[in-house]
């Protein structure tokens, strides 16, 4: 099983939906995470953190449940500059090279 | 305040050649990284740093090396470049180990063909 599990989609949705994607881990011990959006062959972008129970930014909101070890994403009124794959990213505390990238999620807004 | 920037931007390499990919970031960050991200695949860790003077292999570290004399400065290393070194790099750089100052922070890439 891999560390750090994520929907390859491609999600395919009309501009103004709602989202939702999922990334569950297996390391218990781990501390902090991280959704980034990545556009083709471009760095990955910090989209946001999670460091408690959920964070949400604008149109942007994710969860953290640690008792089932995933964390989620949803994205409110998607816009066409939403399409994009949006990488899950799991970090262990006490570790600095313990970053797990999830294989990312592709999302595609259509007009 | 540049971030992280990483030089050049693109390469062709003849098979055997070797070279350097400049990373250097400003924001005073302690970890520095190097991946590379093959077509539709995910992140690799090939090389880290957790301040000037250490270094430790990741995940995918043969045929590259790095060095870190500076706080500011990670360049990696290819010697004998081959084929299945054809990849973006990615360096990438972190303030300190915990929340909240534990976010990594991408440079541009360097796009290598290796033919």
């Amino acid at each position: 099983r891999k560390e750090v599990e994520q929907d390859p989609g491609p999600f395919n949705v009309p501009e103004g939906a709602t989202v939702a994607f999922n990334c569950t881990y297996s390391n218990s011990a781990s501390q902090s995470f991280f959704w980034y959006r990545q556009d083709c062959r471009k760095e990955p972008k910090l989209l946001m953190s999670v460091y408690s129970s959920g964070n949400e930014d604008g149109r942007f909101t994710a969860q953290l449940n640690r008792a089932s070890q995933y964390i989620s994403l949803l994205i409110r009124d998607s816009k066409l500059s939403d399409s994009a794959t949006y990488l899950c990213v799991v970090k262990k505390y006490s570790s600095a090279s313990k970053i797990i990238f999830g294989s990312g999620t592709r999302l595609s807004i259509r007009p | 305040n540049a971030g992280v920037t990483q030089t050049p931007k693109f390469r062709i390499l003849k098979i055997g050649q070797s070279m350097t990919l400049q990373c250097t970031q400003d924001m005073n960050h302690n970890y520095m990284y190097w991946y590379r991200q093959d077509p539709g695949m995910g992140l690799k860790l090939i090389y880290y740093s957790v301040g000037a003077g250490i270094t430790d292999k990741g995940e995918v570290p043969n045929g590259y090396n790095v060095s870190r004399s500076t706080t500011e400065d990670f360049p990696l290393r290819l010697e004998l470049a081959a084929p299945s070194q054809t990849s973006v790099y990615f360096c990438a750089s972190i303030l300190a180990g915990g929340p909240p100052t534990d976010t990594q922070y991408f440079g541009p890439g360097t796009r290598l063909t290796v033919l």
